[in-house]
């Protein structure tokens, strides 16, 4: 079955760092998607992405987040400069094959990063 | 806004009992149902899913239905084994279609003893 996948699984990186989080959606997916999950707390919606732009973003998604697509296969999640609260398990998601609107979401197991 | 409640955990249960997940969800419009369950060291996979009132999803011994006039959809499993100790979330489409954001609950630890 086809999947979600995302690089790295794990991310460390200094406090005001840069890091690009990336996903490898469903091929034949059009919607991206990102959400983050706080050691211990709810699974929060970021980002959804579709026809090369935000479709929606979370109050969380501010300007220090950025998204891309940047060729046919990937999507990337960009944070400028990193805050120790940015700490976090992100989760990448992709739905809705040519033909079908209303397909679940699948999900990539997660990059786990931490901002020291 | 749209939200989802579910039962708080740990749940520890022994093999082959019956199981119980509690979910009741706040939202305007008809949204899509979801239990999602995350298994140790692994993201989160659908389980099952109902979109509309009186659909029962299920998937793997698992059952949900979606009871509109309650607002709730309880996951239940007749007799658990140790692989399914996991977290569950339930969740809902906060909106109509594939671009539509997932609101989750805060997930149950499920843990079954052998």
């Amino acid at each position: 079955e086809p999947e979600v996948t995302q690089t790295p699984s794990h991310q460390v990186t200094q406090m005001g760092q840069e890091v690009i989080l990336r996903c490898v959606p469903i091929s034949n997916h059009l919607y991206f998607y990102w959400y983050r999950q706080i050691l211990g707390q709810k699974v929060e919606f970021l980002v959804s992405f579709y026809n090369n732009e935000i479709s929606e973003k979370s109050e969380i998604f501010d300007d220090q987040f950025s998204v891309e697509r940047p060729d046919g296969s990937n999507f990337t999640l960009k944070i400028r400069s990193t805050k120790l609260e940015d700490s976090a398990m992100y989760f990448c998601a992709s739905s809705g094959g040519q033909g079908n609107s209303n397909q679940p979401q699948h999900f990539g197991d997660g990059t786990r990063l931490s901002i020291l | 806004g749209n939200s989802v409640t579910q039962m708080e955990g740990p749940v520890t249960l022994s093999e082959e009992a019956f199981l119980t997940i509690n979910c009741t969800y706040t939202a305007t419009g008809y949204p899509s149902l979801f239990w999602y369950v995350q298994y140790p060291g692994e993201g989160l996979q659908l389980l099952l899913k109902a979109t509309k009132a009186d659909d029962k999803g299920s998937n793997k011994g698992f059952e949900a239905t979606y009871r509109k006039e309650t607002t709730s959809f309880h996951l239940e499993k007749g007799s658990v084994q140790v692989s399914d100790s996991a977290v569950y979330f339930c969740a809902l489409s906060d909106g109509t279609g594939s671009a539509s954001k997932i609101i989750f609950g805060s997930g149950t630890r499920l843990s079954i003893r052998p």
